[in-house]
This record gives C-alpha cells, structure tokens and sequence, in this order.
C-alpha cells in the first residue's frame, strides 16, 4: 500500500539553528500539506502546497517556515531559525485532486528544540 | 468558526461496550468530515468519512452518524476491542480551490480495557 514517508523521524537542534523536515508524498497525489502536533495537544494545519505554490497558510506558518517541492517526488519544511516553542511533531500529508481527497498522513517527524 | 469541538476528552470502555465520541462545527461550509485514529508514536490514519448528504455510513465496527441540521457527527465503534484503544481525532474540511485544508477536533484518547 502506498504511503507517505518523513525523514527523519526525530530531529534534536539547538534554538536558532536551521532545520529542514523532509517528505516522499504518495507518488500519484498533487496536494501537499505539513501539520504540527504539540505534544498532548490537537494536530494544527500549517500549509498547503499544490502546483508549486503556497495554496493556504495558517497564522502559524510565519516567515520563520517554508516549503518546497526540490524535485519530482520530495516536498520540505524548513525552519529558518528554530524556537523553543517549535518543538512538536511534524506530520507531511498528501492527497489526490479529484477523489474523495482523503489526506494520506506520514508517521511524522519529531522536532526538538532544545 | 472554524473551530471543531470533540467530546469527551477521554474514555474507557469495556471490551465488548460501544465507544461514541462526539463532535460539533458551527462552519456551514464544511462538507467533508473524516475520522482520524492515531496510536502513540504514529501518524493520524483515515478511518472512515462521511459527507453531508448522507445520515450515516458504516464501515466493520465502524460507523459515523451525521447531523447537519445540529451540526453534529459522531463516531461509535462497535464491540470495542483492545486493539482500538487510541486517540481518535475527528475533522472538517471546506472545499476550496487548491487547498483541502483539514480542522480538528483535540481528539479523545479511548481506552479499552479486557
């Protein structure tokens, strides 16, 4: 069964360090999305991503993040300079464009900030 | 508004017992309503969804019963087993152009004891 694959599953970085999550999404899907999850806490949209554009952010995703989508098959989150508060699990999400659009999740990535 | 709201926060049930865990939206426009569960560690995995135009849908043990007019949908799983015992995120989607941008709910962590 296809699905979404993230590396690496646990990523320690000091504050204020570069930080890039990386994601395989299912090969035939065309959205793309990265969640956060706080530990203990519910999982929070951050961007969407579709023909190579932003398509919708959330208040969280400020200028500190971004996305892209290097190559054919891997889709990234950076964190250009990472916060105590960043520390949460990650998940990358992809689904298809016409279907019932189910969002495929990956296992996630766990940031710590430290 | 956009605000999903889930209940109860956790539960436990015996095995054999029904598990019914409820949620609420006041955004009209949303119009896709899936179930998430999520075992510790792992990523949240589709579990079943319904759409507003039906009242209920059922998949196993599964099924999802769907209010529009209270503006509620809950899930109850039938026979409950110990392998259930997760957290279960409900969520809401608004069809938009370019973004399938899901809402939770803040999850209910469920229990299922022998």
């Amino acid at each position: 069964e296809p699905e979404v694959t993230q590396t690496p599953s646990h990523q320690v970085t000091q504050m204020g360090q570069e930080v890039i999550l990386r994601c395989v999404p299912i090969s035939n899907h065309l959205y793309f999305y990265w969640y956060r999850q706080i530990l203990g806490q519910k999982v929070e949209f951050l961007v969407s991503f579709y023909n190579n554009e932003i398509s919708e952010k959330s208040e969280i995703f400020d200028d500190q993040f971004s996305v892209e989508r290097p190559d054919g098959s891997n889709f990234t989150l950076k964190i250009r300079s990472t916060k105590l508060e960043d520390s949460a699990m990650y998940f990358c999400a992809s689904s298809e464009i016409r279907t019932a659009a189910e969002a495929f999740f990956g296992q996630g990535t766990r940031l710590t900030v430290v | 508004q956009q605000q999903v709201k889930q209940s109860p926060q956790s539960l436990i049930v015996q095995k054999g017992g029904i598990s019914i865990i409820n949620c609420a939206y006041e955004n009209t426009a949303f119009d896709y309503f899936p179930w998430y569960q999520q075992f510790p560690g792992k990523g949240p995995a589709l579990l079943i969804a319904i759409r507003p135009d039906v009242s209920e849908k059922k998949e196993g043990r599964f099924t999802i019963s769907f209010n529009k007019s209270a503006k509620q949908f809950s899930l109850h799983i039938m026979d409950s087993q110990p392998g259930d015992s997760a957290t279960y995120f409900c969520a809401a989607r608004v069809e938009g152009a370019g973004s399938y941008q899901l809402t939770f709910g803040k999850g209910t962590k469920l229990s299922v004891i022998p």
